[in-house]
């Protein structure tokens, strides 16, 4: 099974900041790659798929890249909205496979 | 507007069944794979199962595979996910999802399931 390891587990940061929120996998995985967002108690939203395509009316602060086994999320101007959960996911091939989750706190 | 409603959740015994149920609406339901997605209380989240578009094809997570059986009735827009063998590791809440290209673009509200004596 592919493992995907994200860093850092918490991330406490301010509005206006610049984050980054990183995802590797153990082995290849080329661009199958998606970042969700999920608010407590609610689904998850798709944000971005094979890794930098953002999802149908995602805000474009939003923004994904990487390819291989390193990948990373990026909000580029963090808004109140922004805090939440964001988990990667591996759709390369089955089992498909979540990282173990960041949640951004307001610092 | 596509909408995903899961039914079905609630308090089962160990050892016990439970059938899911997803009414989609708002897309071609039958020309597109479904997949189940599951999160237990406080933690990260699991994929379940994913049936393809004919209903044909599935996958299976293995700490389900033989005691989980995802179907889908494509004349009443609806995926089920029958559950056999209930253990307690099995509590969360399933997500039915709408798959986009192995990723899922909608997912519906969630029914929680809890296995307790």
């Amino acid at each position: 099974d592919i493992q995907m390891t994200q860093s850092p587990s918490t991330l406490s940061a301010s509005v206006g900041d610049r984050v980054s929120i990183t995802c590797r996998a153990s082995q290849g995985i080329s661009n199958w790659l998606a970042w969700y967002q999920q608010k407590p108690g609610k689904a998850p939203e798709l944000l971005i798929y094979k890794a930098s395509n953002l999802e149908d009316g995602v805000p474009s602060r939003f923004s994904g890249r990487g390819s291989g086994t390193e990948f990373t999320l990026t909000i580029s101007s963090l808004q109140a909205d922004d805090f939440a959960t964001y988990h990667c996911q591996q759709y390369h091939s089955y089992p498909y496979t979540f990282g173990q989750g960041t949640k951004l706190e307001n610092k | 507007e596509v909408q995903l409603v899961e039914s079905g959740g609630g308090l089962v015994q160990p050892g016990g069944s439970l059938r899911l149920s997803c009414a989609a609406s708002g897309f071609p339901f039958r020309s597109y794979g479904m997949s189940w997605v599951r999160q237990a209380p406080g933690k990260g989240l699991e994929w379940v199962a994913t049936i393809f578009e004919s209903g044909g094809r599935t996958h299976y997570a293995d700490s389900v595979k033989g005691r989980f059986t995802v179907s889908r009735d494509n004349s009443k827009n609806s995926l089920y996910l029958q559950m056999h063998s209930l253990r307690a590791e099995d509590t969360a809440v399933y997500y039915c999802a709408k798959d986009h290209s192995g990723d899922w673009n909608f997912w519906g509200q969630g029914t929680l399931v809890t296995v307790s004596s």
